[in-house]
């Protein structure tokens, strides 16, 4: 079975200054890896996705993550944070069953932004 | 282009009723997946649907039941329903056959049992 890990339920950081959200992933298979965000009370919506072609994977509003095979790791990172960003956020494996496919989400990190 | 839609956006039920939701997916989509993400939690999967037939089932009891349609639309049942159920639900709309696709999630319906 494939799960992820998010090593921190919360995450602030100031305006300005760089944001590091950490995720381990554990898979069987070739995953795809996927960062989602959830502002609240509203949908889930796609940041960024690994499906084995760049490690170095770049998404939406200035975010990135770096997958990292040898540390079973899929951190998502912007250099410089907004106010904007705070929401919470889901480290994601597809874990692919012949064609079908079933999302297995981390538990979350909230990112709190301070002026 | 409408995404995925959900209704209703808000839902009260009684311990021991049974509540229907409805998911229409993106256009284009052929499979649906629904998943229960209850508070302060990430979202669980529960099954997903294809050619009107589940296809993947989580770990959930037989309460929770679904349904697809020939326009490739959806409906969540869960029966006798138990405070441990009040969760936000979402549904996601992909194609079938492309798993490093992503899912596109609906708003979700907030379902409260008391």
């Amino acid at each position: 079975a494939q799960s992820v890990t998010q090593l921190d339920s919360h995450v602030s950081v100031s305006e300005g200054t760089p944001v590091l959200l950490r995720c381990n992933y554990s898979s069987s298979y070739s995953p795809s890896l996927f960062w989602y965000v959830q502002h609240p009370n509203k949908g889930l919506q796609l940041l960024l996705k690994y499906t084995s072609a760049a490690t170095l994977v770049k998404g939406i509003n200035g975010f990135e993550a770096e997958f990292k095979k040898s540390e079973t790791s899929f951190h998502l990172t912007k250099p410089s944070a907004h106010m904007s960003d705070a929401a919470e956020y889901f480290c994601v494996v597809s874990d692919p069953d012949g064609t079908a496919s079933k999302l297995t989400f981390g538990t979350g990190t909230r990112l709190q932004v301070t002026l | 282009d409408a995404g995925v839609t959900q209704s209703p956006t808000h839902l009260i039920k009684t311990r021991g009723q049974q509540v229907t939701l409805r998911c229409s997916p993106k256009s284009g989509h052929d499979t649906v997946s629904w998943y229960q993400q209850a508070l302060g939690q990430g979202p669980q999967f529960i099954f997903q649907y294809y050619e009107e037939e589940e296809r993947q089932r989580g770990n959930f009891p037989d309460r929770f039941s679904g349904h697809q349609f020939p326009n490739y639309s959806s409906e969540l049942n869960v029966n006798a329903l138990l405070l441990g159920d009040s969760a936000l639900y979402l549904c996601a709309s992909s194609w079938w056959g492309r798993q490093s696709d992503e899912q596109y999630f609906g708003p979700g319906t907030r379902l409260t049992v008391t």
